[in-house]
């Protein structure tokens, strides 16, 4: 399965502030996901990244607060902007396995994002 | 809208057997994946099921009926290693990834 290299693991942000994480595959893939976790919650769709198009962004979440970068087949970041104590949570990145529509996703080790 | 329960938490004992179940309401359905994940921990993927039946893997087994919107993850042989959250996961019509809230299990000794 594909290796998935995230950063940075974890930040205390001022509220206010923007921080960019990086999310760093070993092989090419399609679709890059984005996922927010809140404490004890399961996993919200933020937006998904394909290479050479603008992100596709769930309801709930617009491109201003959280903009995604798709430079090519193996990097992708998300910027959460003007942050708010509201977006203390986990950040995951996921890709899926193979390049059939049902493969698994396989995730980065998160971000956990804690804004003061 | 699209709907997926899964109990909040369960205990179970080191040594027994646990089946944690999964009930969805969907639009379409392309699949169902369980994932296992540690606390503090990003998620894992344990099995896919997309024809009724039981998948055997292991210590782990999953079990689909689409008829009744139903999917069961069975571990046995529980370890203390075990304790974890178990998502539930369905695959749309849209191949879009439906997720369930969790279920904490917590396994004593």
């Amino acid at each position: 399965s594909a290796v998935i290299s995230q950063k940075p693991s974890r930040d205390i942000c001022q509220r206010g502030t923007s921080l960019t994480i990086q999310c760093q595959v070993d092989s090419q893939v399609t679709m890059m996901f984005w996922y927010r976790q809140q404490p004890g919650q399961s996993l919200t769709l933020i937006a998904t990244a394909n290479q050479g198009s603008e992100a596709t962004y769930e309801s709930g979440f617009v491109i201003d607060k959280f903009p995604i970068s798709r430079p090519n087949l193996t990097f992708s970041t998300l910027t959460v902007s003007n942050m708010s104590p509201e977006d203390s949570s986990i950040y995951l990145c996921s890709v899926e396995a193979g390049v059939s529509l049902n493969q698994p996703q396989h995730f980065g080790d998160g971000t956990r994002l804690s804004i003061l | 809208g699209q709907n997926i329960d899964q109990p909040t938490e369960m205990t179970a004992t080191e040594g027994a057997i646990v089946q944690i179940n999964c009930t969805y309401q969907t639009s379409g359905f392309n699949g169902l994946f369980w994932y296992q994940q540690h606390a503090g921990e990003a998620p894992t993927f344990l099995s896919y099921n997309v024809l009724d039946g039981l998948e055997e893997k292991g210590r782990f087994s999953s079990f689909l009926s689409r008829s009744k919107g139903y999917s069961y993850l069975l571990l046995k042989e529980l370890q203390m290693k075990d304790s974890a959250s178990y998502l539930c996961a369905v695959l749309d019509s849209n191949y879009q990834l439906i997720w369930g809230a969790g279920t904490k299990l917590i396994i004593k000794p």
